[in-house]
This record gives structure tokens, C-alpha cells and sequence, in this order.
């Protein structure tokens, strides 16, 4: 029920641009976006709802396709500051609800 | 405002001595996560309280982790005995209201070490 990530890891230059997707096996409710630099916690990015909505955050925009169960984050133009794990957590409902997180992308932006 | 509060930061401990790591929600959240989190297994959901009271501990690993929430400011995260399987990051989240468009604030985590 985990959602599964991809990819696992990237590497980029300051400037260009990365898609993470997170996929479920499991009909998705809503998706979450966080990112966690390293030793730190995780911070709330955004969330997409159910109707293939698509929401942006500076230069940090996400889409949620119901019909293939899948959420993309897209990241435009990257910062240095946008280096971190990055984790999708889908809302599972199964007697009580609760959030699932994928196992994480790793970013790294280079200069 | 204050976020999500979490001590100690740091623990380090012998196995089979008692931990207790501690939480304070964000004034006014009414659920709060405890979460693991593991290189090998991610960030998993251990428990959830709302309003004080536990909704699902499906995530619990076995009888020797406890949880409680005695109040809406506070909560503890119990093992006994504890075990060097045991050692990860644990981090208390609150949220106001849960679902699908309730974001979740995480404290910064308790490093729990066993030797």
C-alpha cells in the first residue's frame, strides 16, 4: 500500500528542471508533498485533491491524475535551496484513514 | 507561533533501559502522528490521537511501544524495554483536522540511539 517513487535519486544543475512522480496501487484520495533536508523534519509543500487539479508553489507545481492512481511534483528552473528528499504520502482509508508515505526521491543541485 | 515541540533531541540509551520521547502539538491541532523513521523502512506511522483519544495503532511494532496523549498539549511515546532495532528518528506531526486537505506539521525529531 506504500506509494511507490521515481525516481529514486537525481542529480541536477542550478537552473534545470526535475519531475518526481509517486504512484499507488490503491485509489487515491489526495496526495501530500513534503520535502526534508537533511536532519531536519519534514515541510509541508502542498496537496492535490481528487479531479486531476494541479497547484503551484513558487517554481514547485504538482499534478494528480485520478484515473492512473499518480501524483508528479515539478520542479522549474531549480534553486540550490530546493535540494532535500522529497515524499509523497497518499491518504489510504482502510476502517481508519491514515497518510502513506513513498520511500522518498533524493535531489541533489548542484551549482 | 510555536511549532511542534519535541524532546529530547537526541537520546542515547542501553538496551533494555525504558525511553520516553515527549511531543507539544501546535496550540489548537486536534490530531497528532507519531512517526518512525528508518533508512530501510522509510517514514512509517506508528499512531494517531485525536482529540486525545488513539485511532489507529495498527503501526505499533509490538507490545514493548506505548503511546498516550493525557491531554491536548501533550503526548509520550513509550519503549520498554527498548532494543537496538529500535534506533531511528521519531517524529511527532499535528495537524488541524485530517484528511485530504489537512497538511501535517512535524516536530524535529527525537535521534534515538541503543546501544
Amino acid at each position: 500500500q506504500q506509494p511507490v517513487q521515481s525516481p529514486q535519486a537525481v542529480i541536477l544543475r542550478e537552473g534545470e528542471d526535475a519531475v518526481i512522480n509517486c504512484s499507488s496501487s490503491k485509489a487515491l484520495y489526495s496526495v501530500h508533498w513534503y520535502r526534508q533536508k537533511h536532519g531536519e523534519a519534514p515541510v509541508f509543500l502542498m496537496i492535490l485533491l481528487k479531479g486531476g487539479e494541479q497547484k503551484g508553489h513558487d517554481k514547485i507545481s504538482a499534478s494528480f491524475n485520478e484515473k492512473k492512481q499518480q501524483s508528479s511534483l515539478y520542479l522549474t528552473a531549480s534553486q540550490l535551496s530546493y535540494s532535500g528528499t522529497y515524499f509523497c504520502g497518499t491518504l489510504i482509508i482502510q476502517g481508519a484513514q491514515k497518510l502513506v508515505f513513498g520511500q522518498g526521491t533524493r535531489l541533489t543541485i548542484n551549482p | 507561533d510555536a511549532g511542534v515541540i519535541q524532546s529530547p533531541r537526541h537520546e542515547v540509551t542501553e538496551m533494555g533501559q525504558e525511553v520516553t520521547l515527549r511531543c507539544k502539538p501546535i496550540s489548537g491541532h486536534d490530531y497528532l502522528f507519531w512517526y518512525r523513521q528508518t533508512m530501510m523502512r522509510g517514514l512509517e506511522l506508528l499512531i494517531y490521537f485525536n482529540n486525545n483519544v488513539p485511532i489507529d495503532d495498527s503501526g505499533m511494532p509490538e507490545d514493548r511501544f506505548s503511546a498516550k496523549m493525557p491531554n491536548a498539549s501533550f503526548s509520550t511515546l513509550k519503549i520498554q524495554p527498548s532494543e537496538p532495532r529500535d534506533s531511528a528518528v521519531y517524529f511527532c506531526a499535528s495537524s488541524l483536522g485530517f484528511g485530504g486537505n489537512q497538511p501535517q506539521h512535524f516536530g524535529d525529531g527525537t535521534r534515538l540511539s541503543i546501544l
